[in-house]
């Protein structure tokens, strides 16, 4: 079946070590998505890769950082993990165009101690 | 940011009852998305509205697109146990390739 795999799917890191969480899709979507979401609240948008083309939030900070190497792998890198980062990461792919709908993985859980 | 406010943020009700969750904002979306969310899970599609007026029916959910392309709504009717989770609009942009979240609505159903 396509579907959207996030690695792993817990990730402990300690506080200030840098961390990858990666994402790979089989569903051939040109647009791929990184979510972050705490506890008991909606998932926010942190950026997304049309194509090759990289769009940051405004508010997105700095330490995080998003690589996407081919079509079917997105990475989300953490320079600098704190208390704060610890979130659910939750990946997404959908095709261009009006009307398209998002598809997610079942996410990473990060834990900084 | 577009903002997406979704009401009740919290509802909590006996089995067999009706519900109903807004989702409202100012700005018009090219499309808006339903999702449902469970602990520790990626939030799952459950319908996407596009055409302003747009009613879906989804079994015992009823999905309503509000003709300015600002609003929606999600009606439950006879509520189960099993529809318990955190429900999630997100709306799309108009170039599509972007979504914004609501603020979420999370549903327990009491058996």
């Amino acid at each position: 079946d396509a579907m959207v795999i996030q690695n792993p799917r817990y990730q402990v890191t300690q506080f200030g070590k840098p961390v990858t969480l990666s994402c790979s899709q089989t569903l051939n979507h040109n647009v791929m998505y990184w979510y972050q979401q705490k506890s008991s609240q909606a998932p926010k948008l942190l950026f997304h890769y049309y194509d090759k083309d990289f769009n940051n939030e405004a508010d997105t900070p700095d330490n995080f950082q998003s690589r996407r190497p081919n079509t079917s792998f997105c990475f989300l890198d953490i320079r600098s993990p704190g208390l704060g980062d610890a979130a659910m990461y939750l990946c997404a792919t959908s095709s261009s165009g009006s009307g398209s709908e998002q598809f997610f993985g079942p996410g990473t859980r990060l834990t900084v101690l | 940011t577009q903002l997406l406010e979704q009401s009740p943020q919290f509802l909590s009700i006996q089995e067999g009852e009706n519900l109903t969750v807004y989702c409202n904002s100012s700005s018009v979306f090219s499309s808006l998305q339903w999702y449902r969310q469970e602990p520790g899970e990626g939030p799952v599609l459950l319908v996407t509205v596009v055409t302003g007026g747009e009613v879906k029916k989804l079994k015992r959910l009823t999905f309503q697109f509000g003709d300015a392309r600002k609003d929606s709504s999600l009606h439950i009717t006879a509520a189960q146990p099993g529809d318990t989770g955190l429900y999630l609009c997100a709306g799309a942009t108009n170039t599509g390739n972007q979504f914004y979240f609501g603020t979420g609505t999370s549903l327990t159903v009491i058996p």
